[in-house]
């Protein structure tokens, strides 16, 4: 089974409108990190937001919010008010576990395409 | 700019060669990362080093090595290469060996021709 699923190979959005970047995770582990980054066509990978399992709160890092809900085991990304430059690949990923040497485990990713 | 950095950017060879791609981790970083990025295969873990020694293995092949020297900097060694070894390779790091966040370098692009 996917570990980590992004179920939108694509997704279209206007310039200054918000969108929201879907994903679901699979574990057993109570302790887990999920992550999202941002991947432009210039190839390098970019950190966006972290959440912890533990966190009570959703994370937010200016205009990233991540819509955390542990019971569905989903981790979705909001970007408000689009910008051109958002347009890239994104990824999310997922820490399992707190013992040394976990590694990230990622999606397939979402393209994000925003038009003027 | 992450603050990792990685040597070469692209690579061009020929099946059968061996190559070695460098990363050097962001300062005070201990742990390092190696990452494969391939369409088919998308991105997968490889091998993680943390202040010299091996923490985790991924689904690196045989013909794959690496290694992190005292200086914290990384080397990927492949061999014996292959038309399907041709991908992105990211190096990472984070500066536990449990972490919230791994910056990620600007990648090696391997072509094997």
């Amino acid at each position: 089974a996917q570990k980590i699923t992004q179920t939108q190979p694509g997704m279209f959005v206007q310039e200054k409108e918000a969108v929201t970047l879907d994903c679901t995770y699979d574990t057993s582990d109570p302790s887990y990190g999920l992550f999202w980054y941002k991947q432009p066509s210039s190839g390098e990978m970019i950190f966006l937001i972290y959440q912890g399992s533990y966190d009570q709160q959703n994370a937010t890092e200016g205009r990233y919010s991540l819509n955390f809900q542990k019971a569905r085991k989903s981790a979705n990304l909001v970007i408000s008010a689009s910008q051109l430059g958002d347009s890239a690949m994104y990824f999310c990923a997922m820490r399992e576990g707190d013992q040394a040497g976990t590694a990230l485990i990622f999606g397939k990713g979402t393209t994000l395409s925003v038009s003027s | 700019d992450s603050g990792v950095t990685q040597t070469p950017k692209h690579l061009i060879t020929a099946t059968g060669q061996r190559v070695t791609l460098r990363c050097s981790p962001r300062s005070g970083d201990l742990s390092v990362y190696w990452y494969q990025q391939s369409l088919d295969q998308g991105l997968q873990f490889l091998i993680q080093y943390y202040n010299g020694e091996e923490r985790a293995k991924g689904n690196i092949l045989e013909r794959f090595s690496a290694q992190q020297f005292p200086d914290l900097h990384s080397e990927l060694n492949l061999s014996s290469l292959e038309l399907g070894d041709s991908a992105l390779y990211f190096c990472a790091s984070s500066k536990r060996e449990t972490h919230n966040e791994q910056f990620f370098g600007p990648g090696t692009r391997l072509t094997v021709l």
